[in-house]
């Protein structure tokens, strides 16, 4: 069964850029779209953005262009770049699959915490 | 910036029915999108509980059924147990292709 899991800094300078990566085990990047999401302490969830292998990706607007997806399939990973963060930013992250076209997810990473401070 | 609003929680007995509400707008829930559920337990990730209103995933009890309807739709957990104490999140979809969550709802078993 595909397993997800997320590694990366917990913590982050404000202005600095947040940088995650989602490794996927017993499946392939290739196959799905793949999404991150994330949720602020006591929050609900806020969905960032996802992408497939073709290159197509949705970013969500209210982050004004400061979040990235990217895949590398020889490592079967994905990966989150968010640049400029603030105290805002500080959440979990998870990332998650999507069978294509089904337009939710179906397996979700435990997630990574992350917190912006100085 | 949840896009979706939910009741902030709903509380029952054990055995009970409750019901959870989603409203969107005719930009998601109303333009056709269909919504999902997802059910998230104190300190672990969400898990999806229902998709396309209503299909669940293996292992998901019937006591879990959805429905929609215009720009709303409702989570229905019929038969109450302790152990579907978590939080609830609707999501669906918008024209702007972007993914839309619910503002989420505890379910507090009495």
């Amino acid at each position: 069964q595909v397993q997800l899991q997320e590694s990366g800094p917990g913590l982050v300078k404000p202005s600095e850029t947040l940088s995650l990566t989602c490794t996927v085990s017993a499946g392939s990047v290739t196959t799905y779209y793949w999404s991150w999401i994330r949720q602020s302490a006591g929050k609900g969830l806020e969905w960032l953005g996802r992408i497939s292998i073709s290159g197509h990706s949705n970013y969500n607007p209210s982050l004004k262009g400061r979040v990235a997806l990217s895949l590398d399939t020889s490592k079967n990973q994905l990966s989150l770049r968010l640049i400029s963060v603030t105290a805002a930013d500080t959440a979990v992250y998870y990332c998650a699959r999507e069978i294509f076209g089904a337009l939710y997810v179906d397996v979700w990473g435990k997630g990574t915490t992350v917190t912006v401070s100085s | 910036q949840s896009v979706l609003t939910q009741p902030p929680s709903v509380s029952g007995a054990p055995g009970q029915r409750v019901t959870i509400s989603c409203t969107g707008s005719s930009s998601n829930i109303g333009a056709g999108y269909d919504v999902h559920w997802y059910q998230q337990r104190p300190g672990k990730a969400p898990q999806l509980l229902m998709f396309g209103e209503h299909n669940r995933p293996s292992g998901v009890p019937d006591r879990f059924s959805g429905s929609k309807s215009g720009t709303s739709a409702s989570l229905a957990i019929t038969g109450l147990q302790a152990e579907d104490e978590a939080d609830y999140y609707c999501q669906s979809y918008d024209s702007s292709n972007n993914y839309v969550f619910g503002t989420g709802t505890k379910v507090t078993v009495l």
